[in-house]
């Protein structure tokens, strides 16, 4: 398998941009992570979707952050506006729980620069 | 989810043991202690977790108390590409939502 599969790698945008980060879970994955590495904050989930549907959204920032699973095999992230403090590493993470083994597969992150 | 206290930097010499602690002494029944690192630039990876005994993989031991407000994270035999932050979590059994915290910058030297 080729393990979490994000895009783009790099991003870099200007103030009021729409920016939108992708990810591939690996297949049969049953839970997908979505999480925020600053050096401020450190690493912080964002949300979580379990069989592509969203089950915690509380670390979420704010509304111009959003996420979507349309199906098993893929979800977006979404900044609309972007904001030079949305500036982070996004990884993208994924787990199959139903197996019994609970840990999770991160991606190799989206570096996103806002100008 | 229990809190964890790491030390924020630790030293290692190549081949030796690496020797990595962690509080949680406010730990509940359920929760589980898992280990994940970071090198530099990548996703985190998985290393190893466990409930109440040790535990051992091909990446690692696991050690945790009788009872369970500290374990320690054993590399038996450090090398150079294991220099990265390692991260002690406790969450539940469902693993579901991982509170990463500082965790301990590890540096392996020649």
């Amino acid at each position: 398998d080729a393990g979490v599969i994000q895009s783009p790698r790099h991003e870099v945008t200007e103030m009021g941009q729409e920016v939108t980060l992708r990810c591939k879970p690996i297949s049969g994955h049953d839970y997908l992570f979505w999480y925020r590495q600053t050096m401020m904050r450190g690493l912080e989930l964002l949300i979580y979707f379990n069989n592509n549907v969203p089950i915690d959204d509380s670390g979420m920032p704010e509304d111009r952050f959003s996420a979507k699973m349309p199906n098993a095999s893929f979800s977006t992230l979404k900044i609309q506006p972007s904001e030079p403090r949305d500036s982070a590493v996004y990884f993208c993470a994924s787990s199959l729980v139903a197996s019994g083994r609970l840990e999770q597969f991160f991606g190799p992150g989206t570096r996103l620069t806002v100008l | 989810d229990a809190k964890t206290t790491q030390p924020p930097s630790m030293d290692c010499a190549e081949g030796r043991a690496a020797n990595l602690p962690c509080n949680h002494s406010t730990i509940s029944g359920n929760e589980y202690v898992y280990w994940y690192r970071q090198i530099h630039s990548q996703g985190p990876q998985y290393i190893i977790h466990g409930l109440k005994n040790n535990e051992t993989n091909e990446m690692a031991s696991l050690i945790i108390t009788e009872d369970r407000k500290s374990s320690t994270l054993i590399l038996p035999h450090a090398t150079l590409r294991d220099t990265a932050v390692y991260y002690c979590i406790s969450t539940p059994n469902s693993g579901y939502a991982l509170n990463f915290g500082k965790g301990t910058s590890l540096l392996v030297t020649p």
